[in-house]
């Protein structure tokens, strides 16, 4: 069965330190990849996205993640962390449904401080 | 342009009461989800529908129930709260890219939350 993990459930950085979170999943297929951001008492937004292609994905905010398909991992990075950076972020991965449709898989979530 | 609505945003049941939660969107979205957010455990599919008319069940069906009788609303119900339903509960809709095998790729959209309490 698919899965997402993602290691630490809390990360602090001073701010323009480099931001890395970690999202290790489970897929017996090809995966589709995503990172959701959710600030303060907000919906998720999504970050970005792998689908095919380029294994390099960038972002809204700065913000990339790199699909390694030999480590399972779609870690998420930024090489300066921002004050407006602190939020919580879900990695995800599409998992296939009866019908041909798709869910997202959420991990349960890194919350990032940022401090100056 | 609103996106995902989601009424009510706040709400304390005592146990044993209804209550409907509302997810409206005006993006003429195919796809719409109810999701449940716990602290430490990510967000869990309830429900979802892949159109008007049809839903089908998620991960964490139990204890809910849901609707979709137009294509811009998605009703979640809770016919006999417990404690154990106290979470925050997020909708989101999604547009099917090229049909449902290609919709793994979908982005979906998420309301602003419900947190339900119940005591």
């Amino acid at each position: 069965a698919q899965s997402v993990t993602q290691l630490g459930s809390h990360v602090s950085v001073s701010e323009g330190a480099l931001v890395l979170l970690r999202c290790n999943y489970s897929s017996s297929v090809p995966p589709y990849l995503f990172w959701y951001v959710q600030y303060p008492n907000q919906g998720l937004q999504l970050l970005l996205k792998y689908t095919t292609g380029a294994t390099l994905v960038k972002g809204i905010n700065g913000f990339e993640a790199e699909f390694k398909k030999s480590e399972t991992s779609f870690h998420l990075t930024k090489p300066s962390a921002h004050m407006s950076d602190a939020a919580e972020y879900f990695c995800a991965v599409s998992v296939g449904l009866a019908g041909g449709y798709n869910k997202l898989i959420f991990g349960a979530g890194t919350r990032l401080a940022v401090h100056p | 342009n609103a996106g995902v609505t989601q009424t009510p945003k706040f709400r304390v049941l005592k146990t044993g009461q209804s209550m409907t939660l509302l997810c409206a969107q005006d993006m003429n979205h195919e796809y719409m989800y109810w999701y449940r957010q716990d602290p430490g455990m990510g967000l869990r599919l309830i429900h979802y529908s892949v159109g008007e008319g049809t839903t089908a069940k998620g991960e964490v069906p139990d204890g809910y129930n849901v609707s979709r009788l137009k294509k811009q609303n998605f009703l979640l119900g809770l016919e006999s709260a417990a404690p154990s339903q106290t979470s925050v509960y997020f909708c989101a809709s999604s547009y099917p890219k090229v049909g449902p095998r290609n919709s793994g790729a979908n982005v979906l959209t998420f309301g602003a939350g419900s947190r339900l309490t119940v005591l």
